[in-house]
């Protein structure tokens, strides 16, 4: 079965300074995908981005970057000199593709940027 | 174009009472999900549409049904209310692509309180 953890439950770091989120997945099919999404204070759930098991390059996008690591089912989020509208609870989520397609997400990191 | 549209966005039961909560996209997305968020559980997974006529369990589905007649609604609904069942639910679509299904879109969240 599918299942996605993220160990941090909590973190708070000052503003400017780098932060990397954990996520570690368990999956029995070899083609998944791999998702995380930001959640504002406001409530709504924002896409971030979606990484297929088959494509393990890196990716950056502004201070955001994702590190993907098949080896260690790892699909790590870093955000590099944080702001303080980065304050927000973050999800991995997990899709392992075919007919039956379910996204199961882990609980979730709730991020700090204090300023 | 609206995406993901829940209705209602706020609701307050009484024990044992019965409702429906509508999800509607416009999208032309095959897959629907409704999930339910508690704090520090994350996003849990009730139950999921592949297409149209189609419903299927996810993680927690005891306590609710769902109902898929139009492509473009799903339903959830409580027969008979409890208090475990006050949370945020919210509800998703999902496209299906060629190579790889998109990512999911959600809608605002309905927030339900079983009194």
């Amino acid at each position: 079965a599918q299942k996605v953890t993220q160990a941090q439950t909590e973190i708070s770091v000052v503003e400017k300074e780098d932060v990397t989120l954990d996520c570690v997945y368990e999956t029995r099919d070899t083609t998944y995908y791999l998702f995380w999404y930001k959640q504002p204070p406001s409530g709504e759930l924002v896409f971030l981005i979606r990484r297929n098991s088959f494509d393990e390059q890196n990716e950056i996008s502004g201070r955001y970057s994702w590190n993907f690591q098949k080896s260690t089912s790892s699909f790590n989020f870093t955000i590099t000199a944080s702001q303080v509208v980065d304050s927000a609870v973050y999800f991995c989520a997990l899709s392992e593709g075919g007919r039956d397609d379910k996204i199961i997400f882990g609980k979730g990191t709730r991020l700090h940027i204090l300023p | 174009n609206a995406g993901v549209t829940q209705t209602p966005k706020f609701r307050v039961l009484k024990t044992g009472q019965s409702m429906t909560l509508l999800c509607a996209q416009d999208m032309n997305h095959e897959y629907m999900y409704w999930y339910r968020q508690d704090p520090g559980m994350g996003l849990r997974l009730i139950h999921y549409s592949v297409g149209e006529g189609t419903t299927a369990k996810g993680e927690v589905p005891d306590g609710y049904n769902v109902s898929r007649l139009k492509k473009q609604n799903f339903l959830l609904g409580l027969e008979s209310a409890a208090p475990s069942q006050t949370s945020v639910y919210f509800c998703a679509s999902r496209g299906q692509g060629m190579v790889v299904n998109t990512e999911a879109f959600f809608g605002q969240g309905t927030r339900l309180t079983v009194v």
